[in-house]
């Protein structure tokens, strides 16, 4: 049982280059998430689906872009990469939509851009 | 989405019980509370979910009171492997700014010998 995993783990960018990283969740899960986390704070959310074929806005959008290309899988894209997008990036999923679903979390993407 | 306001840090020995308090006060009718922990280097884990009174997992206890504008995490008998950080999180399933979760800085519990 993989869960939710994501690729890559880790990866160093030169600014205005381009990126995507990749999420899979092998639950059957309805909803999926992208968070991105600063030292010393919680978790922001960026985009969401609540289910395959809808992406919504959450709380940092800017500079992202996304895709739920399927129901297993949920893409997180930085078209022109910025120092300030330096954070570790976690996707999530969720049986059902709403803040009252457990989360399952895959282990992050460390990106650096320089 | 309710507010929510935990501690920043907590310490703690080895074999103590940790109590974690959260407080929502506008929290609405139809809203949960759940916990996640997460160590370094790793994603957020679900530990604990309630509505109302008390559940008890083979992790932890989760105490909410009648007015439910608080909840206490407790760890019974902690060990070295608990310090991590506990996020609080109040919601539902009904309102359009559910995808709009909150995570907060948590609270950073620190066991010790």
């Amino acid at each position: 049982n993989a869960g939710v995993t994501q690729t890559p783990k880790f990866q160093v960018l030169k600014t205005g280059q381009s990126m995507t990283l990749q999420c899979a969740q092998d639950m059957n899960h309805n909803s999926m998430y992208w968070y991105r986390q600063d030292p010393g704070m919680g978790l922001r959310l960026i985009y969401y689906s609540a289910s395959e074929g809808t992406t919504d806005k959450g709380e940092v959008p800017n500079g992202y872009n996304v895709s739920r290309l399927n129901k297993r899988e949920f893409s997180l894209r930085l078209e022109s990469a910025a120092p300030s997008q330096t954070s570790v990036y976690f996707c999530a999923s969720s049986e059902l939509r709403g803040a009252d679903q457990p989360q399952h979390f895959g282990d992050g993407t460390r990106l650096s851009i320089l | 989405l309710a507010k929510t306001t935990q501690p920043i840090s907590m310490d703690s020995y080895e074999g103590q019980e940790v109590n974690i308090t959260c407080s929502h006060n506008n929290i609405a009718t139809n809203d949960y509370i759940t916990w996640y922990q997460q160590f370094p280097s790793q994603g957020p884990r679900f530990i604990i979910q309630g509505y109302k009174t008390k559940v008890t997992n083979e992790v932890a206890s989760l105490f909410i009171p009648a007015d439910r504008k608080s909840s206490t995490l407790s760890l019974p008998r902690v060990s070295l492997s608990d310090t991590a950080v506990y996020y609080c999180l109040v919601g539902d399933s009904l309102t359009d700014s559910w995808g709009k979760l909150q995570f907060g800085s948590g609270t950073q519990v620190v066991v010790t010998p």
